[in-house]
């Protein structure tokens, strides 16, 4: 199985500030990584798909970036609304895995 | 507008069984590959299995082979999640999803207790 290993566990941040979050795959998945954001009693929500594609409706100030192993996921000019656990999510080989979360507060 | 409305979860003694049922609408059912996805309470996102559009094609993680089964009737736009021989480990809200690599829609969520 592939292990998605998922940094920082949490994070506080302040409005307005960016952040980072990172995933480092246990072996090349070729870009095969989404990322997906869920809100407090929510359902996830996909952000990122292809490593860096943005999915319609997500704001721009998301944005991801990476290949093999090495992935990121990049948060600009911080908002409250943006207060929520971060997942990525390898689709390379079955079983697909997720990352274990990012927990995001606002400072 | 795509929505996803997952069913039939509940309280289930351990080595029961349980049948999940999720109805899609707003997209073409039939061509899409869909999944279920768990998550434990407080924990984090777990896949469980996939269907290829047509359900020639199944997937599953291992701690679930041999005891769930993924089906869909793409006539009745429905997805099902057969759940056998149930553990207290598979006490999740289990997610409905659209597309079979990443996950684009998910439904609300229905929660499964394994417990005596």
């Amino acid at each position: 199985d592939i292990r998605m290993t998922q940094s920082p566990a949490s994070l506080s941040a302040s409005l307005g500030e960016t952040v980072n979050i990172e995933c480092l795959a246990s072996e090349d998945i070729y870009s095969d990584l989404a990322w997906y954001q869920q809100k407090p009693g929510k359902s996830p929500q996909l952000l990122i798909y292809n490593a860096n594609s943005l999915q319609n409706g997500v704001p721009s100030r998301f944005s991801g970036s990476g290949s093999g192993t090495q992935y990121s996921l990049k948060i600009n000019s911080l908002q409250s609304e943006d207060v929520a656990t971060y997942f990525c999510q390898q689709y390379n080989n079955y079983p697909l895995t997720f990352g274990s979360g990012t927990k995001l507060e606002i400072k | 507008e795509v929505q996803l409305v997952e069913s039939g979860g509940g309280l289930v003694q351990p080595g029961r069984s349980m049948k999940l049922s999720c109805a899609a609408s707003g997209f073409t059912f039939s061509n899409y590959g869909m999944a279920w996805v768990r998550q434990a309470p407080t924990k984090g996102l777990e896949w469980v299995a996939t269907i290829s559009y047509d359900g020639s094609s199944t997937y599953y993680r291992d701690s679930v082979k041999g005891r769930f089964t993924i089906s869909r009737d793409n006539a009745k736009s429905t997805l099902y999640l057969q759940m056998n021989s149930l553990r207290s480990e598979d006490t999740a809200t289990y997610y409905c999803t659209r597309d079979s690599y990443w996950f684009a829609y998910w439904g609300q969520g229905t929660l499964v207790t394994v417990s005596s």
